[in-house]
């Protein structure tokens, strides 16, 4: 299985902050890797799916990059309603598999 | 507009089976592969298994030996059976679809929680 790794694993910021959320994986997933974001009680939303493309609706503050073993996700500019759990996933190889999450919160 | 939709019982015996549909609204099923997840409380996300509109499966290796999906595309519906459960199965389940040819799943069912408990 392909491990994938977050850091960190929770972060504090205020409204306005620039944010980065890391995603190692334990072997080269080429750019396969989404970011998904979930708040409490609600469904994973996708936010950046192919390392960096940015899922329709989505608002252009969150970008992503990396490929092969290493990926960011980016928040420019943090709103009220981006405090979540950030999770990366690969879908190079089943099984596919998450990140832990990444718990971003209110300083 | 995609609606994915998961049901199934609530409260599951230990040892029995867990059995949830994922129902498709909004159009045709083809060219699906619908994932199922399972999120334990305040855990993170796992990936169970996925099928095919045309009833490929793929299981994860750590659930392959109770796990059974399938496809009944003239109701536009998904099935997942979990045999043989224990507390450990207890957890939110999810259906998503990955497009043909697309490699991220878009589009998710509101999440059913499933107890397992006597």
């Amino acid at each position: 299985d392909i491990q994938m790794t977050q850091s960190p694993s929770s972060l504090s910021a205020s409204v306005g902050d620039r944010v980065t959320i890391n995603c190692r994986a334990s072997q080269s997933i080429s750019h396969y890797l989404n970011w998904y974001q979930q708040k409490p009680g609600k469904v994973p939303k996708l936010l950046i799916f192919a390392a960096s493309s940015l899922q329709s609706g989505v608002p252009s503050r969150f970008s992503g990059s990396g490929s092969g073993t290493d990926f960011t996700l980016t928040i420019n500019s943090l709103q009220p309603e981006d405090f979540a759990t950030y999770y990366c996933q690969q879908n190079h190889n089943t099984p596919y598999t998450f990140g832990q999450g990444t718990r971003l919160e209110i300083k | 507009q995609v609606q994915l939709q998961e049901s199934g019982p609530g409260l599951v015996k230990p040892s029995e089976t867990l059995s949830l549909t994922c129902t498709v609204s909004g159009g045709s099923i083809s060219s699906y592969y619908l994932s199922w997840f399972r999120q334990p409380p305040g855990k993170g996300l796992e990936w169970i298994g996925y099928i095919s509109y045309t009833g490929t499966t793929d299981y994860s290796p750590s659930l392959r030996s109770r796990v059974t999906m399938s496809v009944d595309t003239s109701k536009n519906q998904f099935s997942l059976r979990l045999t043989s459960v224990t507390a450990a199965d207890t957890a939110v389940y999810y259906c998503a679809r990955q497009l043909s040819g697309y490699f991220y799943f878009d589009y998710w069912g509101r999440g059913t929680l499933v107890t397992v408990s006597s």
